[in-house]
């Protein structure tokens, strides 16, 4: 039974596009986040929520749009896609600021 | 500037050694550092925490140590597998903040 799900997991699209990654979890955690790996496998946080509230918002191009309708759920829409943002996204979730839990990550090409 | 740090090159060691990792951080002053592990392909999965006031924790074959003078994380493998063989990543995180920083990760290959 997947901890934390996401969907999709290869992502293949033109520049310009606007694309959205899904995020689930069924560990009852209060906290999800979003990371980008870059192509050096530098994992970077990108948002957080707590509580469906955003509490984490770093220095992200505003075409980043993040949504959560519920605790469990935490999607990632992003506008006008650029080829800077090829890259693996992952999602993670945790009780509080504990050790988090991790997707397999959604791996987003841009052509 | 802030900056966390781990040998960027990839370590390789044999079967039975133990496996020594470093994470040094500069400009920070965290409450938490944490050890992942990820494999090609996956999610980063959790292996240890430890807090600012701890010195050392160890899991099975797993040893952490935490010295806040020196700004530095140690990550030990003992009896190394090849089973072992991934990039760790450390992740560190100041105190009333649910945000981690993390490393740049080693790849450690463990040669049978």
């Amino acid at each position: 039974d997947t901890a934390v799900s996401q969907t999709p997991k290869y992502l293949v699209t033109q520049m310009g596009n606007d694309k959205s990654i899904k995020c689930e979890q069924n560990l009852g955690h209060d906290t999800m986040y979003w990371y980008k790996q870059d192509s050096k496998k530098f994992l970077k946080i990108m948002f957080s929520y707590n509580n469906k509230e955003l509490i984490i918002n770093e220095t992200v191009p505003n075409r980043f749009s993040p949504k959560s309708p519920d605790k469990a759920h935490l999607n990632l829409h992003i506008n006008s896609l650029e080829l800077g943002d090829s890259a693996v996204y992952f999602c993670a979730s945790s009780p509080g600021g504990k050790p988090q839990h991790f997707g397999d990550g959604t791996r987003l090409s841009i052509l | 500037s802030q900056k966390i740090e781990q040998n960027s090159e990839a370590l390789n060691i044999q079967e039975g050694k133990t496996a020594t990792l470093t994470c040094n951080y500069t400009n920070y002053s965290p409450a938490y550092l944490q050890w992942y592990r990820q494999d090609p392909g996956r999610g980063p999965v959790f292996l240890l925490l430890i807090r600012e006031n701890e010195k050392e924790k160890r899991k099975e074959r797993l040893k952490v140590t935490f010295d806040t003078t020196l700004k530095q994380s140690l990550f030990h493998i003992t009896a190394s597998q090849p089973a072992d063989s991934a990039t760790y990543l450390c992740a560190i995180a100041t105190s009333g903040t649910y945000k981690y920083i993390f490393g740049t990760g080693t790849r450690l290959k463990v040669l049978a």
